[in-house]
């Protein structure tokens, strides 16, 4: 079986400032993790993956994350915040041995962006 | 190429009736999957198809049914609407040979009353 937990439900940053969206996951083999964002009323796009290759990943829009095995998490982060930004991200876990490369997701982070 | 196009945006229905929610893809991609969308609980996984002929449960099966006679299309069918249903619902598809990247479809908004 397999699990993600996004630790914060809401983030509030200001723009210009750092971004850190923090994603723990449990899965019994070698995950793929991906970070999908979603603009309000909008479907979902996908920022970044994670296969197995590199630990540190770069998507869109200057994200990157980085997986940790040891910690078993795969924390997104953004050097600095645009209100662009502003959305509802997910992070999402799937193991390639499921038939139907079935994801499950995170409940979710909304991140909020000030001026 | 249009991807994956759901119909329509947008539904009400009374508890009790039946309704199809459309999904095709123009991709080629031998996965398909229906997700519903509920506050604070990420997405969760309806049904699947790996393939034309072929389709599965998720985690949260009951009240649906699927069928994929085509690569091309895979229908959701409500079959008896429910309050419990009314939510956002997503399709998605993808392909071993994409690296199994989801791509998702704009979304449909059903409310049962």
């Amino acid at each position: 079986a397999q699990s993600v937990t996004q630790l914060d439900s809401h983030v509030s940053v200001s723009e210009g400032t750092p971004v850190l969206l923090r994603c723990n996951y449990s899965s019994s083999y070698s995950p793929s993790l991906f970070w999908y964002v979603q603009h309000p009323n909008k479907g979902l796009q996908l920022l970044l993956k994670y296969t197995s290759a590199a630990t540190l990943v770069k998507g869109i829009n200057g994200f990157e994350a980085e997986f940790k095995k040891s910690e078993t998490s795969f924390h997104l982060t953004k050097p600095s915040a645009h209100m662009s930004d502003a959305a509802e991200y997910f992070c999402v876990v799937s193991d390639l041995r499921n038939a139907g490369n079935m994801l499950t997701f995170g409940g979710g982070t909304r991140l909020m962006v000030k001026p | 190429n249009a991807g994956v196009t759901q119909t329509p945006k947008f539904q009400v229905l009374k508890t009790g009736q039946s309704m199809t929610l459309q999904c095709a893809q123009d991709m080629n991609h031998e996965y398909m999957s229906w997700y519903r969308q509920d506050p604070g609980m990420g997405l969760r996984l309806i049904h699947y198809s790996v393939g034309a002929g072929i389709t599965d449960q998720g985690e949260v099966p009951n009240g649906y049914n699927v069928s994929r006679s085509t690569t091309e299309d895979f229908p959701l069918r409500l079959l008896s609407a429910a309050p419990s249903q009314t939510s956002v619902y997503f399709c998605a598809s993808s392909s071993r040979t994409g690296g199994y990247e989801q791509y998702f479809g704009p979304g449909t908004r059903l409310t049962v009353t």
